[in-house]
């Protein structure tokens, strides 16, 4: 069975661009979160996405949003960049919400903003 | 609001010694806490979990020991290995939102030989 997969790994954008990163969940796997992870920040949760609705969202400015598409793949978008978005950007994905199945994690994408 | 709180920061055991993390949560509407080990470039991998209403839970090496009263968990690893050398977050959540994890900030183990 083929894990999370996030592409692409590895993102050099400039400050005041925006970035789409995407996210591929296990197959089967409807539910599909966000997490920033930054040295200073640690894992910080972003959003959740169950069946193409948000169903939960952190603390995080509207410049970052996120869809579902009707497959279950997930994108994340961070529109007007600043220096302060570099950071490990990682998805996760789970069978069902409401329910205490684990959450697995992809690679991630290295988002750095220079 | 930190709602889960880790210590150590860091940690450096010698091969065959006993590392031990511990967790401290505020939140009592938690009621499962996973363990998470992550290597370089690479995401966070479910190591082992626990419910609330379990005191110790072991597989293999990994045992998770709860204490609900005073709001605490900790992961020992037992016999520790240099290949046990990673970042260990401890987390928690609440039943119906599962996806969403609250983390602690890590810990950083170091094994040495």
């Amino acid at each position: 069975k083929a894990g999370v997969t996030q592409t692409p790994r590895y993102l050099i954008k400039t400050r005041g661009q925006q970035v789409t990163l995407s996210c591929s969940p296990i197959s089967g796997h409807r539910s599909v979160s966000w997490y920033q992870q930054t040295p200073g920040q640690g894992l910080q949760f972003l959003f959740e996405y169950f069946s193409e609705t948000q169903r939960n969202k952190g603390n995080f400015p509207g410049r970052f949003s996120g869809r579902q598409f009707s497959n279950s793949r997930s994108e994340m978008n961070v529109s007007t960049l600043e220096l302060g978005d570099s950071a490990l950007y990682l998805c996760a994905s789970s069978s069902s919400q409401g329910f205490r199945t684990e959450a697995f994690f992809g690679q991630g994408t290295r988002l750095t903003v220079v | 609001q930190q709602q889960v709180k880790q210590s150590p920061q860091s940690l450096i055991v010698q091969k065959g010694g006993i590392s031990i993390i511990n967790c401290a949560y505020e939140n009592t509407a938690f009621d499962y806490f996973p363990w998470y080990q992550q290597f370089p470039g690479k995401g966070p991998a479910l190591l082992i979990a626990i419910r609330p209403d379990v005191s110790e839970k072991k597989e293999g090496r990994f045992t998770i020991s709860f204490n609900k009263s005073a709001k605490q968990f900790s992961l020992h690893i037992m016999d520790s290995q240099p290949g046990d050398s990673a970042t260990y977050f401890c987390a928690a959540f609440v039943t119906g939102t599962a996806s969403k994890l609250t983390f602690g900030t890590g810990t950083r183990l170091q094994v040495t030989l």
